[in-house]
């Protein structure tokens, strides 16, 4: 099945500054990818997705890219805020699934001090 | 729009107890998800269902889990004879169909003792 590999557990980043956050799938006819936040104490909140038909999209400051020939999607999130402070999920879902269930990264959390 | 309801948010039980939780997706959502959250394993698929119907248990359990969506306001999953490693946080989230966006319940989260 589809294994959804996130490179950084951890990212400090100075208010302001960008952040990206990076994942990988295994399964090439994925096609959904949506971003999940979660704050602490709280659950998944939903912040931005791309489908395989695009390589690109933003949403205010929230930019995600998508690599399908290196399997590879990012959250790019620009001028950071301290309310971004919270933990990042990437998920994949399509392909070889019969259905809409998430495949989910370790997710990484991020840090934004001023 | 109260988002979706999950209920109790802690429950704690002792070992070989059983455990049901409850789940109310958004109104007009027709495809409810079971997920599991624990620090070790992370986010897990466990079941799927469609208008009511079950779709994709893959990820359950297979001996003590089950679930089930008796009318389009609620689903429950059952945990019969609860064992220590049961213990997580149990994720409800409903959509409007497959590859868009889930809203996910605030979780209960079951410890076994």
């Amino acid at each position: 099945g589809e294994k959804v590999e996130q490179h950084e557990s951890t990212l400090s980043v100075r208010e302001g500054d960008s952040a990206v956050i990076n994942c990988t799938y295994t399964d090439t006819a994925s096609s959904y990818f949506p971003w999940y936040k979660q704050e602490a104490g709280k659950s998944l909140h939903f912040v931005i997705d791309i489908r395989s038909n695009v390589d690109r999209k933003q949403s205010q400051r929230l930019i995600v890219l998508l690599d399908k020939k290196a399997k590879r999607f990012s959250l790019h999130i620009t001028a950071t805020q301290p309310e971004d402070s919270a933990i990042y999920f990437c998920a994949a879902s399509g392909g070889t699934q019969v259905v809409g269930q998430l495949t989910f990264g370790r997710g990484t959390r991020l840090q934004v001090y001023a | 729009n109260a988002g979706v309801i999950q209920t109790p948010r802690h429950k704690v039980t002792g070992k070989g107890q059983e455990a049901t939780l409850w789940c109310e997706p958004i109104s007009g959502h027709s495809a409810v998800f079971w997920y599991r959250q624990t620090i070790v394993q992370g986010l897990e698929f466990l079941t799927y269902f469609r208008n009511q119907a079950p779709i994709d248990d893959s990820g359950m359990p297979k001996e003590r889990f089950s679930a089930q969506m008796p009318n389009q306001s609620h689903s429950t999953l059952k945990i019969q004879s609860t064992q220590p490693q049961d213990s997580a946080v149990y994720l409800c989230a409903s959509s409007l169909g497959d590859w868009v966006e889930q809203y996910f319940g605030p979780g209960t989260r079951l410890t076994v003792l």
